[in-house]
């Protein structure tokens, strides 16, 4: 069974554009969590999709948003970079999502903003 | 509100000798715990679970965390080092509150191991 697939592995882009990050989750699963990694905050959670629905959000202005599609795959969007949105965004994904589930994670995304 | 906090950034150890990762949690739940792990360029990885079934857990790798409700602690501890431990640790509770998993993420502690 393949694993949680990020694209892309690598992302450099400047101040004040957008960018489009990419998560396949194992197959079978619904949830997909998204993570940024950074090494001044740490990790930190973003955002939650189950079934294309958004159930849980994270402290994170709204510049940082994200979809679910039919087939699971989610895409995390952010809008008008800044040069602290630089990080590694992990995706990843479980069955359902409840409480005490196990995470798959994927390799990450790593977004420099320059 | 829940919150791990990692006692050490940085630990060093030499193969073969004994590993201890400290964590200490706060929640105002029952809490789910866990201990992640983090090779370089690479994604986390489950190491082992906390979730009131028993208070010592044994995870892959031949790596075991004891929860102490009495101490609010979660320590990872593995007997024997290996060169292939070297990575970052995390210690995770689950937040929840929102019925859903949402982690929160210690700080993360460093493991070196010399030969």
């Amino acid at each position: 069974k393949a694993g949680v697939t990020q694209t892309p592995r690598y992302l450099i882009k400047t101040r004040g554009q957008q960018v489009t990050l990419s998560c396949s989750p194992i197959s079978g699963h619904r949830s997909v969590s998204w993570y940024q990694q950074t090494p001044g905050q740490g990790l930190q959670f973003l955002f939650e999709y189950f079934s294309e629905t958004q159930r849980n959000k994270g402290n994170f202005p709204g510049r940082f948003s994200g979809r679910q599609f039919s087939n699971s795959r989610s895409e995390m969007n952010v809008s008008t970079l800044e040069l602290g949105d630089s990080a590694l965004y992990l995706c990843a994904s479980s069955p359902d999502g409840t409480t005490n589930e196990k995470l798959f994670f994927g390799s990450g995304t790593q977004l420099s903003v320059l | 509100a829940q919150s791990v906090t990692q006692l050490d950034s940085h630990v060093s150890v030499s193969e073969g000798t004994p590993v201890l990762l400290r964590c200490n949690y706060s929640s105002s739940y029952s809490p789910s715990l866990f201990w992640y792990v983090q090779h370089p360029n690479k994604g986390l990885q489950l190491l082992l679970k906390y979730t009131s079934a028993a208070t010592l857990v044994k995870g892959i790798n031949g790596f075991e965390a004891e929860f102490k409700k009495s101490e609010t602690s979660f320590h990872l501890t593995k007997p024997s080092a290996h060169m292939s431990d070297a990575a970052e640790y995390f210690c995770v509770v689950s937040d929840q509150a929102g019925g859903y998993n949402k982690l929160i993420f210690g700080a993360g502690t460093r493991l070196a191991v010399h030969p």
